[in-house]
Protein backbone atom coordinates (compact mmCIF):
# COMPACT_ATOMS: atom_id res chain seq x y z
CA UNK A 1 0.00 0.00 0.00
CA UNK A 2 1.09 3.22 -0.70
CA UNK A 3 2.62 5.50 2.06
CA UNK A 4 4.44 9.28 2.47
CA UNK A 5 7.33 8.64 4.01
CA UNK A 6 9.56 10.88 6.35
CA UNK A 7 13.58 11.71 6.82
CA UNK A 8 15.34 11.96 8.54
CA UNK A 9 13.02 10.05 11.39
CA UNK A 10 14.69 12.03 14.16
CA UNK A 11 17.15 15.35 13.69
CA UNK A 12 19.15 17.28 16.55
CA UNK A 13 19.98 20.81 15.81
CA UNK A 14 21.79 23.73 17.76
CA UNK A 15 19.37 26.76 17.89
CA UNK A 16 19.63 28.98 15.38
CA UNK A 17 20.78 26.20 12.69
CA UNK A 18 18.95 25.78 9.58
CA UNK A 19 17.16 22.81 9.01
CA UNK A 20 15.31 20.97 6.25
CA UNK A 21 12.95 18.34 6.94
CA UNK A 22 12.17 15.66 3.74
CA UNK A 23 9.01 14.19 2.80
CA UNK A 24 7.76 11.89 -0.23
CA UNK A 25 4.30 12.28 -0.64
CA UNK A 26 2.14 9.68 -2.27
CA UNK A 27 2.88 9.51 -5.84
CA UNK A 28 -0.73 10.39 -7.19
CA UNK A 29 -1.73 13.08 -4.05
CA UNK A 30 -2.24 16.59 -5.51
CA UNK A 31 -2.07 18.23 -1.80
CA UNK A 32 0.82 18.12 1.22
CA UNK A 33 0.46 19.41 4.13
CA UNK A 34 2.89 19.64 7.35
CA UNK A 35 1.58 19.70 10.80
CA UNK A 36 3.55 19.47 14.10
CA UNK A 37 3.32 17.68 17.27
CA UNK A 38 4.94 19.27 20.61
CA UNK A 39 5.42 16.92 23.39
CA UNK A 40 2.41 15.86 25.13
CA UNK A 41 -0.02 18.54 22.93
CA UNK A 42 -1.98 18.07 20.16
CA UNK A 43 -1.60 17.76 16.34
CA UNK A 44 -1.34 21.78 14.80
CA UNK A 45 -1.79 22.21 10.96
CA UNK A 46 0.80 24.44 9.91
CA UNK A 47 0.91 24.87 6.16
CA UNK A 48 -0.82 23.23 2.73
CA UNK A 49 0.96 23.15 -0.50
CA UNK A 50 -1.20 22.59 -3.89
CA UNK A 51 0.17 23.30 -7.52
CA UNK A 52 3.30 24.88 -6.09
CA UNK A 53 2.09 27.16 -4.04
CA UNK A 54 0.79 27.80 -0.52
CA UNK A 55 -3.03 26.85 -0.18
CA UNK A 56 -3.17 27.63 3.96
CA UNK A 57 -1.03 28.59 6.39
CA UNK A 58 -1.81 29.36 10.41
CA UNK A 59 -0.62 31.60 12.66
CA UNK A 60 2.60 29.41 13.53
CA UNK A 61 4.42 29.19 9.89
CA UNK A 62 5.18 32.77 10.31
CA UNK A 63 8.85 33.76 8.10
CA UNK A 64 11.17 31.63 9.46
CA UNK A 65 9.36 28.25 8.22
CA UNK A 66 9.07 27.68 4.12
CA UNK A 67 7.74 25.10 1.73
CA UNK A 68 8.87 23.89 -1.43
CA UNK A 69 8.64 21.02 -3.49
CA UNK A 70 11.64 20.47 -5.48
CA UNK A 71 10.94 18.05 -7.84
CA UNK A 72 8.34 15.52 -8.46
CA UNK A 73 8.44 13.43 -5.46
CA UNK A 74 9.75 15.63 -2.46
CA UNK A 75 7.97 17.79 -0.18
CA UNK A 76 10.28 20.06 2.11
CA UNK A 77 9.50 22.18 5.15
CA UNK A 78 12.79 24.14 5.99
CA UNK A 79 13.37 26.27 9.44
CA UNK A 80 15.61 29.12 8.81
CA UNK A 81 16.55 29.83 12.17
CA UNK A 82 15.27 27.36 15.06
CA UNK A 83 14.40 28.58 18.27
CA UNK A 84 14.13 25.92 21.27
CA UNK A 85 10.18 25.99 20.82
CA UNK A 86 10.58 24.73 17.47
CA UNK A 87 11.32 21.23 19.38
CA UNK A 88 8.37 18.98 18.03
CA UNK A 89 7.55 15.95 15.35
CA UNK A 90 7.23 17.07 12.37
CA UNK A 91 4.65 15.42 10.13
CA UNK A 92 4.06 15.48 6.49
CA UNK A 93 0.67 14.83 4.90
CA UNK A 94 -0.92 14.00 1.68
CA UNK A 95 -4.14 13.54 0.02
CA UNK A 96 -6.15 13.32 -3.12
CA UNK A 97 -9.14 16.01 -3.23
CA UNK A 98 -12.25 13.77 -4.49
CA UNK A 99 -15.40 14.69 -4.95
CA UNK A 100 -14.60 17.00 -1.42
CA UNK A 101 -13.06 14.82 0.22
CA UNK A 102 -9.78 15.30 2.19
CA UNK A 103 -8.76 12.33 3.65
CA UNK A 104 -5.46 13.12 4.84
CA UNK A 105 -2.40 10.28 4.85
CA UNK A 106 0.31 11.31 7.52
CA UNK A 107 4.23 10.09 7.54
CA UNK A 108 5.50 8.61 10.62
CA UNK A 109 7.10 11.79 11.61
CA UNK A 110 10.24 13.78 12.01
CA UNK A 111 11.44 14.42 15.53
CA UNK A 112 12.91 17.82 15.76
CA UNK A 113 15.22 18.49 18.46
CA UNK A 114 16.79 21.92 19.28
CA UNK A 115 19.50 22.50 22.05
CA UNK B 1 -12.98 26.43 24.77
CA UNK B 2 -10.86 24.22 21.91
CA UNK B 3 -12.14 22.61 18.92
CA UNK B 4 -12.42 19.38 18.46
CA UNK B 5 -12.51 18.11 22.50
CA UNK B 6 -12.75 14.52 22.88
CA UNK B 7 -13.64 12.95 26.23
CA UNK B 8 -12.67 11.35 27.62
CA UNK B 9 -9.29 12.26 27.82
CA UNK B 10 -8.36 8.43 28.87
CA UNK B 11 -10.07 5.07 28.97
CA UNK B 12 -9.10 2.25 30.03
CA UNK B 13 -11.00 -1.34 29.49
CA UNK B 14 -10.38 -5.03 28.78
CA UNK B 15 -10.11 -6.99 26.07
CA UNK B 16 -13.24 -7.73 24.60
CA UNK B 17 -15.49 -4.75 25.78
CA UNK B 18 -16.22 -1.99 23.92
CA UNK B 19 -14.77 1.60 23.80
CA UNK B 20 -16.48 4.60 23.15
CA UNK B 21 -15.07 8.05 22.68
CA UNK B 22 -16.72 11.10 22.31
CA UNK B 23 -15.94 14.28 20.65
CA UNK B 24 -17.17 18.19 19.95
CA UNK B 25 -16.46 20.48 17.67
CA UNK B 26 -17.06 24.26 17.03
CA UNK B 27 -16.93 25.43 13.16
CA UNK B 28 -19.28 24.49 10.26
CA UNK B 29 -17.64 21.20 8.76
CA UNK B 30 -16.73 20.06 5.51
CA UNK B 31 -16.39 16.33 7.43
CA UNK B 32 -14.63 15.10 10.76
CA UNK B 33 -12.33 12.00 10.37
CA UNK B 34 -10.66 10.23 13.34
CA UNK B 35 -7.49 9.02 13.46
CA UNK B 36 -5.51 6.82 15.64
CA UNK B 37 -1.52 7.30 16.60
CA UNK B 38 0.36 4.59 18.71
CA UNK B 39 2.87 6.73 21.00
CA UNK B 40 5.38 8.19 19.29
CA UNK B 41 4.26 7.18 15.92
CA UNK B 42 2.00 9.11 13.22
CA UNK B 43 -1.19 9.41 12.89
CA UNK B 44 -3.51 6.40 11.27
CA UNK B 45 -6.27 7.52 9.28
CA UNK B 46 -9.39 5.39 10.67
CA UNK B 47 -12.63 6.98 9.10
CA UNK B 48 -13.85 9.96 7.44
CA UNK B 49 -17.75 10.93 7.76
CA UNK B 50 -19.35 13.77 5.42
CA UNK B 51 -21.44 16.49 7.23
CA UNK B 52 -24.50 15.11 5.49
CA UNK B 53 -23.66 11.32 6.94
CA UNK B 54 -25.32 10.16 10.08
CA UNK B 55 -23.28 7.09 10.82
CA UNK B 56 -20.53 5.02 8.92
CA UNK B 57 -19.25 1.69 9.59
CA UNK B 58 -15.58 0.30 9.09
CA UNK B 59 -15.23 -3.42 10.53
CA UNK B 60 -15.00 -2.99 14.25
CA UNK B 61 -15.51 1.25 14.08
CA UNK B 62 -18.65 3.04 13.96
CA UNK B 63 -18.86 6.80 13.87
CA UNK B 64 -22.04 8.70 14.37
CA UNK B 65 -21.92 12.58 13.36
CA UNK B 66 -24.61 14.90 14.99
CA UNK B 67 -24.46 17.92 13.30
CA UNK B 68 -26.78 19.68 15.49
CA UNK B 69 -25.15 19.25 18.60
CA UNK B 70 -21.60 19.58 16.70
CA UNK B 71 -20.61 16.27 17.99
CA UNK B 72 -19.10 12.95 16.89
CA UNK B 73 -18.66 9.25 18.41
CA UNK B 74 -16.07 6.94 17.62
CA UNK B 75 -17.24 3.24 19.07
CA UNK B 76 -14.77 0.13 19.45
CA UNK B 77 -16.20 -3.07 19.35
CA UNK B 78 -14.64 -5.87 20.67
CA UNK B 79 -11.58 -4.31 21.65
CA UNK B 80 -8.44 -5.97 21.53
CA UNK B 81 -5.07 -5.02 22.89
CA UNK B 82 -3.62 -3.68 19.92
CA UNK B 83 -6.04 -1.52 19.67
CA UNK B 84 -4.27 0.95 22.67
CA UNK B 85 -3.57 4.18 21.03
CA UNK B 86 -4.55 7.57 21.10
CA UNK B 87 -7.48 8.55 19.24
CA UNK B 88 -8.34 12.32 18.05
CA UNK B 89 -10.84 13.58 15.92
CA UNK B 90 -10.29 16.15 13.40
CA UNK B 91 -12.69 18.68 11.98
CA UNK B 92 -12.18 19.42 7.86
CA UNK B 93 -12.17 23.13 7.07
CA UNK B 94 -10.73 23.80 3.95
CA UNK B 95 -7.03 22.42 3.65
CA UNK B 96 -6.56 21.92 7.20
CA UNK B 97 -7.30 19.35 10.23
CA UNK B 98 -8.10 20.94 13.77
CA UNK B 99 -7.71 17.89 15.69
CA UNK B 100 -8.15 17.49 19.15
CA UNK B 101 -6.92 16.75 22.34
CA UNK B 102 -7.08 13.24 21.89
CA UNK B 103 -8.36 10.26 24.16
CA UNK B 104 -5.95 7.79 25.24
CA UNK B 105 -7.37 4.03 25.34
CA UNK B 106 -5.86 1.18 26.79
CA UNK B 107 -6.98 -2.16 26.26
CA UNK B 108 -6.02 -4.64 28.88
CA UNK B 109 -5.84 -8.48 27.76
Amino acid sequence: EPEVTQTPSHQVTQMGQEVILRCVPISNHLYFYWYRQILGQKVEFLVSFYNNEISEKSEIFDDQFSVERPDGSNFTLKIRSTKLEDSAMYFCASSEILRGHNEQFFGPGTRLTVL
Amino acid sequence: SQQGEEDPQALSIQEGENATMNCSYKTSINNLQWYRQNSGRGLVHLILIRSNEREKHSGRLRVTLDTSKKSSSLLITASRAADTASYFCAETSGSRLTFGEGTQLTVNP
